[in-house]
């Protein structure tokens, strides 16, 4: 579903490093969120954004950071990676009646 | 806060056999409840969803069901086949979207 783009697709990163991870969406929806997950697991909620100027924190927001740089864009930053942080990362969007995906980020700390 | 529990964690089902799924959300502002199957290293893939003034939505061979009042909803596929094997997410959307944490369905042929 190209309305939800996410980059980089696949990211090798070493410990340590400083990392963006984008999302944009062409669907015009105010809420994006930011997913987590391990193998074997669930999506884990990490930050979420209502609109423009409202960011929230999910459940494993710690070491993770969020901007919302326009209604269409959300990005991702690992301030300083760490190899717990390697796993396959989802930008999401949605409305009243509606839920979008982008891709997905593979990203691995080593 | 908000959250969404799925049972069952694991299910295997014969071919043919029908799978039942079974979610329970707490956000009383949830209004939409979407279903995602998910194969391996991609993304969750919308497969039904229900909005909150339905009880019942059918497609094919699958089914949602909601029951607003016990705040419970649920995937039923029936003759499954073997390329039902997937993972199967439930969400629940209100203030925000909140997943269930995931079916591994096993269709054995």
């Amino acid at each position: 579903d190209a309305d939800v783009t996410q980059t980089p697709r696949n990211r090798i990163t070493k410990t340590g490093k400083r990392i963006m991870l984008e999302c944009s969406q062409t669907k015009g929806h105010d809420r994006m969120y930011w997913y987590r997950q391990d193998p074997g697991l669930g999506l884990r909620l990490i930050y979420y954004s209502f609109d423009v100027k409202d960011i929230n924190k999910g459940e494993i927001s710690d070491g993770y950071s969020v901007s919302r740089q326009a209604q269409a864009k959300f990005s991702l930053s690992l301030e300083s990676a760490i190899p717990n942080q390697t796993a396959l990362y989802f930008c999401a969007t949605s409305a009243a009646n509606e839920a979008f995906f982008g891709q997905g980020t593979r990203l691995t700390v080593v | 806060g908000e959250n969404v529990e799925q049972h069952p964690s694991t299910l295997s089902v014969q071919e043919g056999d029908s799978a039942v799924i079974k979610c329970t959300y707490s956000d009383s502002a949830s209004n939409y409840f979407p279903w995602y199957k998910q194969e391996l290293g991609k993304r969750p893939q919308l497969i039904i969803d229900i909005r909150s003034n339905v009880g019942e939505k059918k497609d094919q061979r699958i089914a949602v069901t909601l029951n607003k009042t016990a705040k419970h909803f649920s995937l039923h596929i029936t003759e499954t086949q073997p390329e039902d094997s997937a993972v199967y997410f439930c969400a629940a959307l209100g203030n925000k979207l909140v997943f269930g944490a995931g079916t591994i369905l096993r269709v054995k042929s």
